[in-house]
């Protein structure tokens, strides 16, 4: 059963670059797209975008203007430009499925929260 | 953007009881709506895909169904591990959108 982990920085100031990123536990990073999802407290769980084995991309047009994706060796990034305090939230990663056109997550990773302040 | 609602937002059952979920679009989805379990703590999982389909290894306590804007997730017998957040989520249209969740808790 992959898993997938993210990391990166808790605290971000506003106006700074938001990057993360998820390692996968398996070689299916060629075979899959790779997405990332968060979750502000108390609000609904929002689809930022997601990156195939490819490279190419697809992002929320909510936040297109400040999403860039990455794939790296068992591995992948999301960095997220000009953040503010509504950017805090949870940030999961998760795996698309092979079923599905690949827009179903199966698995998450856990989830790191990441707080914007000054 | 295809709004998801999901009611009730909290439903409180006891063990052994049927629960019912239920989760409508704005606009068709077809059957492009799939089901996730979230316990506290951890990751959400994928339990219902494509409406009526369970994931790998999902019990068959749970199933799903509906078609068009309205849908339903009834868990037949409420086990322990059950009692968590439960979200919708369609493919049918980009962005991809989330319902705001129903939390079933113990009654």
């Amino acid at each position: 059963q992959v898993q997938l982990q993210e990391s990166g920085p808790g605290l971000v100031k506003p106006s700074e670059t938001l990057s993360l990123t998820c390692s996968v536990s398996d070689g299916s990073i060629t075979t899959h797209y790779w997405n990332w999802i968060r979750q502000p407290a108390d609000k609904k769980l929002e689809w930022i975008g997601r990156i195939h084995a490819s490279g190419t991309t697809d992002f929320n047009p909510s936040l297109h203007s400040r999403v860039t994706m990455s794939l790296g060796t068992s591995k992948f990034s999301l960095q997220l430009a000009s953040v503010t305090a509504a950017d805090t939230a949870v940030y999961y990663c998760a795996r698309g499925t092979t079923f599905g056109a690949g827009n179903w997550f199966d698995p998450w990773g856990q989830g790191t929260l990441v707080i914007v302040s000054s | 953007e295809i709004v998801l609602t999901q009611s009730p937002a909290t439903l409180s059952l006891s063990p052994g009881e049927r629960a019912t979920l239920s989760c409508r679009a704005s606009q068709s989805v077809n059957t492009y709506l799939a089901w996730y379990l979230q316990k506290p703590g951890q990751a959400p999982r994928l339990l219902i895909y494509d409406a009526s389909n369970r994931a790998t290894a999902v019990p068959a306590r749970f199933s799903g169904s509906g078609s068009g804007t309205d849908f339903t997730l009834t868990i037949s017998s409420l086990e322990p591990e059950d009692f968590a957040v439960y979200y919708c989520q369609q493919r049918k249209d980009w962005p991809l959108t989330f319902g705001g969740g129903t939390k079933v808790e113990i009654k």
